[in-house]
């Protein structure tokens, strides 16, 4: 059970273009998901916080505009990258908390490459 | 926020020795604290969790401890296998939101 999936697993898009990033609970209802970024050998930073039917909370830094978040059901949250450019390349990662507890699970992460 | 330290950054240990790795933390209102393990190019993975109401637990081969007066929790794994290289990740949960250590990667060998 708790198994979260990330589409797609890879991505390669060209600078001034979008990438739409899906994260989907499988067996579960998510009140709430977030998303992370890490970088090669560094910690998960989180970059929001989604509830569903609600707008995200970004985190100080993180460019509202640039990373539109949407939470369209309980287990669907969607992370659109707009205007990407190389420094955006990176390892997106998406967690979901079932709700009643502390628990977040983890997708497989999407590589992020921005050419 | 919360301030996560973790230590040591790098860890060699014999297949088959006892692998400790520590966090601190500086917020005494963070209430969960998981262990994440995380292989390259993968998601992390949840691999034991202790609520601040509780001082050890343990699964199989592997425990956590949380000292709540000193603010600080470990992870231990004994009989390590070659398969428990990876990276390992500590979390403390403030008003349920994660603040991450910043890794160690152990490596055991064989």
């Amino acid at each position: 059970g708790a198994v979260v999936s990330q589409h797609p697993s890879w991505v390669i898009c060209k600078s001034g273009t979008s990438v739409k990033i899906e994260c989907r609970s499988l067996d579960f209802q998510a009140t709430t998901m977030f998303w992370y970024r890490q970088f090669p050998k560094q910690s998960l930073m989180l970059m929001a916080t989604s509830n569903e039917g609600s707008k995200a909370t970004y985190e100080q830094g993180v460019e509202k505009d640039k990373f539109l978040i949407n939470h369209a059901s309980l287990t669907l949250s969607t992370l659109t990258v707009t205007s990407a450019h190389p420094e955006d390349s990176s390892f997106y990662i998406c967690s979901a908390n079932p709700g009643g507890g502390y628990e977040q699970y983890f997708g497989p992460g999407t590589r992020l490459t921005v050419t | 926020g919360e301030n996560v330290e973790q230590h040591p950054s790098t860890l060699s240990v014999q297949e088959g020795d006892s692998a400790v790795i520590k966090c601190t933390y500086s917020d005494s209102a963070s209430n969960y604290f998981p262990w994440y393990k995380q292989e390259l190019g993968k998601g992390p993975q949840l691999i034991i969790d202790i609520r601040s109401n509780v001082g050890e637990k343990k699964d199989q081969r592997i425990a956590v401890t949380l000292n709540k007066t000193a603010k600080h929790f470990s992870l231990h794994i004994t009989e390590t296998q070659p398969e428990d290289s990876a990276v390992y990740f500590c979390a403390a949960s403030l008003r349920n939101q994660f603040y991450f250590g910043t890794g160690t990667s152990l490596t055991v060998i064989p």
